[in-house]
């Protein structure tokens, strides 16, 4: 099943304390993104990748941290969490061939104390 | 920077009703426009994805409309069912000069079919 996941599903957590929320695809999909979505502001991206090795920053990178040595994995690192980044965050990748639909994964709740 | 509205914020309609659900933006240059399905605590599920060169597409009671020259894009739902009730999202994803850019999102359309 073409899918993309994202590990762990709910989480909480201490400022300071790293952590990493792990996304994956299984549709060979070259572009990856990380959002997020809070009450009243909508879903806002972080940070987005074009390919390995090729990332940028999205509308909301700051405390973001992410890496893309192969094509299936996108992972979203938070170096030093801190209450503000208490979302719920959402990984997606998108299909190419001029079509351009995003597929989200099922979003992982973060709570940072 | 493009702008995406989504209007009503809300919407209560008894079952059996045909509804549309609004979204507007400001910058035409878009590559496409999507929307989705959230259930609550949950994630989106693709409803309908128009490119920027076609006026419309359905799927099975839902019809998607867009006319990029007034920046606009409509939802119509047929013949609701309570198991519509959602939150739908429309999204509009920008091209850039290397291609296909982030999506731009609106805050959604709170739709509840009341049985």
């Amino acid at each position: 099943e073409a899918q993309v996941t994202q590990n762990p599903r709910y989480l909480i957590t201490v400022t300071g304390k790293k952590l990493t929320v792990t996304c994956s695809q299984n549709m060979n999909h070259e572009y990856m993104s990380w959002y997020r979505q809070d009450p009243g502001l909508g879903l806002r991206q972080i940070y987005y990748s074009m390919n390995v090795e090729v990332t940028d920053k999205g509308d909301v990178p700051e405390g973001y941290k992410v890496s893309r040595k192969e094509k299936r994995n996108f992972p979203l690192i938070l170096e030093s969490p801190s209450p503000n980044q208490t979302s719920l965050y959402f990984c997606a990748s998108t299909s190419g061939g001029g079509v351009n639909e995003q597929f989200f994964g099922p979003g992982t709740r973060l709570t940072v104390l | 920077k493009q702008e995406v509205t989504q209007i009503p914020a809300a919407l209560s309609v008894p079952e059996g009703e045909n509804l549309v659900l609004n979204c507007s933006f400001t910058d035409s240059a878009i590559y496409n426009l999507q929307w989705f399905r959230q259930d609550p605590g949950k994630g989106l599920t693709s409803l309908l994805l128009i490119q920027s060169s076609q006026r419309e597409q359905t799927s099975g009671r839902l019809n998607a409309s867009l006319d990029k020259s007034s920046g606009r894009s409509t939802l119509y739902i047929a013949a609701s069912q309570p198991g519509d009730s959602a939150t739908y999202l429309c999204a509009a994803m920008m091209y850039s000069g290397g291609g296909a850019d982030g999506l731009t999102f609106g805050k959604g359309t709170h739709l509840i079919i009341q049985p």
